[in-house]
């Protein structure tokens, strides 16, 4: 069935590095890929996404890199920052038809520790 | 502002207890969704909603029951029949006219069984 994995499940980094985290999924119908960062005691926000037209896409430190035919996607963040310290989710759905509903599929989460 | 609002933040409950979670939108979003999350696992979909007195079953339906009577409300029922109800619910909204499926969540309800 329809399957996202999410490697790695925890992640600790120190103030300044990069972290990266993976994500596999089974469905090659699906060409949307978003990233939802969740603090805590709070919903996860959008903080990303990418369609599967585009290989990738960046928004100042944080980007997001794509291979279809490898059916993998993976968040990138740089110069991390203490606040950057939350869980991150990556999530897989088939395109999305007007006035339809197409699930989304969430991987189990990384819990990112950025350390001063 | 606009956003969703869930209530309570903590509820705890007796075993054979029904408790409903409540979720209200100000977004005048179309859909509503409701969201289980155990830790170490991702968000499984409970129940869907995509328009007023219509819900679709999720992938974890059993032992939940919801409504949508109005637009911007779509509260959830922990029923008896749900064998683990202890866990973080999160209940979200989606436009359904935009590209993708993006959605905007609420803070949360911790559900705790005694």
């Amino acid at each position: 069935g329809e399957n996202v994995e999410q490697h790695p499940s925890t992640l600790s980094v120190q103030e300044g590095d990069s972290a990266v985290i993976k994500c596999t999924y089974s469905d090659s119908a699906s060409n949307y890929f978003p990233w939802y960062k969740q603090e805590l005691g709070k919903g996860p926000q959008l903080i990303i996404d990418i369609r599967s037209n585009v290989g990738e896409k960046k928004d100042q430190r944080i980007a997001v890199t794509l291979n279809k035919t490898a059916k993998h996607f993976s968040l990138h963040i740089t110069e991390t920052q203490p606040e950057d310290s939350a869980v991150y989710f990556c999530a897989a759905s088939p395109h999305k038809k007007a006035g339809g509903y197409n699930k989304l599929i969430f991987g189990a989460g990384t819990r990112l520790a950025v350390h001063p | 502002d606009g956003g969703i609002t869930q209530s309570p933040k903590y509820l705890f409950r007796k075993e054979g207890q029904n408790v409903t979670l409540s979720c209200e939108q100000n977004l005048n979003h179309d859909a509503m969704y409701w969201y289980r999350q155990d830790p170490g696992q991702g968000l499984r979909l409970i129940y869907y909603s995509q328009i007023v007195n219509d819900f679709q079953k999720g992938d974890i339906a059993e032992g939940y029951s919801v409504s949508r009577e109005k637009k911007e409300s779509f509260p959830l029922t922990v029923t008896s029949a749900q064998k683990n109800p202890t866990a973080f619910y999160l209940c979200a909204s989606s436009m359904l006219s935009s590209g993708a499926n993006v959605l905007t969540f609420g803070a949360g309800s911790r559900l705790t069984v005694l």
